[in-house]
């Protein structure tokens, strides 16, 4: 799977969007891009995940650009519950049951 | 969507003693259990995976007689780890997949906070 590269840490005022960046350069044609979340303690959280297109769900936004060696995670409008450590992941799938390799991610912290 | 359950959340053992941490998958059967460690301030390593009713493929470095897996359901897998030492306490976490064709998504644990004195 392809390494990605993300910002070490952020911070984000509450109710502001939150941009997220994420390169993977050397991305294949068959990966897809993955992002999950970590709040302390606990176990990762599903976020969303794409191909190529931008994709919308109820959590958050995700933009892959053309070439799709970058992409971004979108928080609309962050709340201090999405402080958490923010994993961007490429991954091949389907076609068998791999598991996801985790990099050093980002935490971002949501300021009042 | 899926729900996977881990248990104990947390648990605090002596040095020598076996500990034994469960994750099942509540409304989906998962042909493949993964086991993650994670030490303070470091990302999730993985280190075993598991498949259902066959022996689990063990990462390098990761001591197949010291931490035994069991996967013999379609919902539940098992980790054990045998006679922990301090070195061992860490935190530990399942994910499921629901197998290959539907595997878009892996669903995590809450983890296990090991502790070992």
């Amino acid at each position: 799977d392809a390494k990605t590269t993300q910002p070490t840490s952020m911070d984000c005022a509450e109710g502001r969007a939150a941009n997220l960046p994420c390169n993977h350069s050397t991305i294949s044609g068959n990966e897809y891009v993955y992002w999950y979340r970590q709040i302390h303690s606990q176990g990762p959280q599903y976020i969303i995940h794409g191909l190529k297109n931008n994709e919308t769900n109820e959590m958050a936004s995700l933009i892959i650009t053309e070439d799709r060696k970058s992409s971004t995670l979108i928080l609309p409008h962050a709340t201090l519950r999405d402080t958490a450590v923010y994993y961007c992941i490429v991954r091949v799938v389907p076609g068998s049951a791999r598991q996801l390799t985790f990099g050093s991610g980002t935490q971002l912290t949501v300021l009042p | 969507g899926a729900v996977v359950s881990q248990h104990p959340s947390r648990v605090i053992c002596k040095s020598g003693t076996s500990v034994k941490i469960e994750c099942r998958s509540l409304d989906f059967q998962a042909t493949t259990m993964f086991w993650y460690r994670q030490f303070p301030k470091q990302s999730l390593m993985l280190m075993a995976t598991s498949n259902e009713g066959s022996k689990a493929t063990y990462e390098q470095g990761v001591e197949k007689d010291k931490f035994l897996i069991n996967h013999a359901s379609l919902t539940l897998s098992t980790l054990t780890v045998t006679s922990a030492h301090p070195e061992d306490s860490s935190f530990y976490i399942c994910s499921a997949s629901a197998g290959a064709a539907t595997n878009e998504k892996l669903f995590f644990g809450s983890g296990t906070q090991l502790s070992v004195l």
